[in-house]
């Protein structure tokens, strides 16, 4: 089975522009999570879904939204991007709201904000 | 207060060491227990997740947690070259999960 998918990889946008990060959840998995990880700090949670409701947010602007799709796939949207926005940003999936213990993680998605 | 500290290191061990990683955490509701490697310019990888205080061990690896000092830690015994990566500690309550910075580990032929 295909482990979480992650698109694109790499990204450049400038400052004030919009971005969506795309993410395919592991095979069964109904429940995605989004994290920024900034260049030498840990993953910082963004946003939960699961059965295509937001279950949990953590401390980002309203820039940043996301949606899943019945597929479960998601999508992370941020609008008017800051130089701070500049990350690496990843997906993880689990099978449900349970096992979030368990999450799987995509390789990422590196934004770079010029 | 952050809620879960780690010493970012970075941490340089000749193979075959035992390396201890810890990180403490500041709320006690917290309930999972989590421990990732993250090779660069990867996701991270699950390596171990406990519950509760205790200990749990799978092959090379231990994972330690300490609910009355609020500490977790983990061991890597007779590490090796391949075990060079940063590992975070993560921890969960609820819809609430929080990583550590990271170490840096790197283990020396």
């Amino acid at each position: 089975d295909a482990g979480v998918t992650q698109s694109p990889t790499h990204l450049i946008k400038t400052r004030g522009q919009q971005v969506t990060l795309r993410c395919s959840p592991i095979s069964g998995h109904k429940s995605v999570s989004w994290y920024q990880q900034v260049l030498g700090q840990g993953p910082q949670f963004i946003f939960q879904y699961y059965e295509k409701e937001e279950r949990g947010r953590g401390n980002f602007p309203d820039r940043f939204s996301a949606r899943q799709f019945p597929n479960y796939s998601s999508e992370l949207n941020v609008n008017a991007l800051l130089l701070g926005d500049s990350a690496l940003y990843l997906c993880a999936s689990s099978p449900g709201m349970s096992g979030w213990e368990t999450q799987y993680f995509g390789p990422g998605t590196r934004l770079l904000v010029l | 207060q952050k809620e879960v500290e780690q010493d970012p290191g970075p941490l340089s061990v000749p193979e075959g060491a035992i390396v201890s990683l810890n990180c403490t955490y500041s709320n006690s509701a917290f309930q999972y227990f989590m421990w990732y490697r993250q090779y660069s310019r990867k996701g991270p990888e699950l390596l171990m997740y406990t519950y509760s205080s205790g200990n749990k061990e799978d092959g090379r690896f231990t994972a330690q947690v300490d609910k009355s000092s609020k500490y977790i830690s983990l061991f890597i015994r007779d590490s090796q070259p391949s075990d060079s990566a940063t590992y975070l500690c993560a921890v969960l309550t609820g819809n609430q999960f929080y990583f550590g910075t990271g170490t840096s580990l790197t283990v020396i032929p």
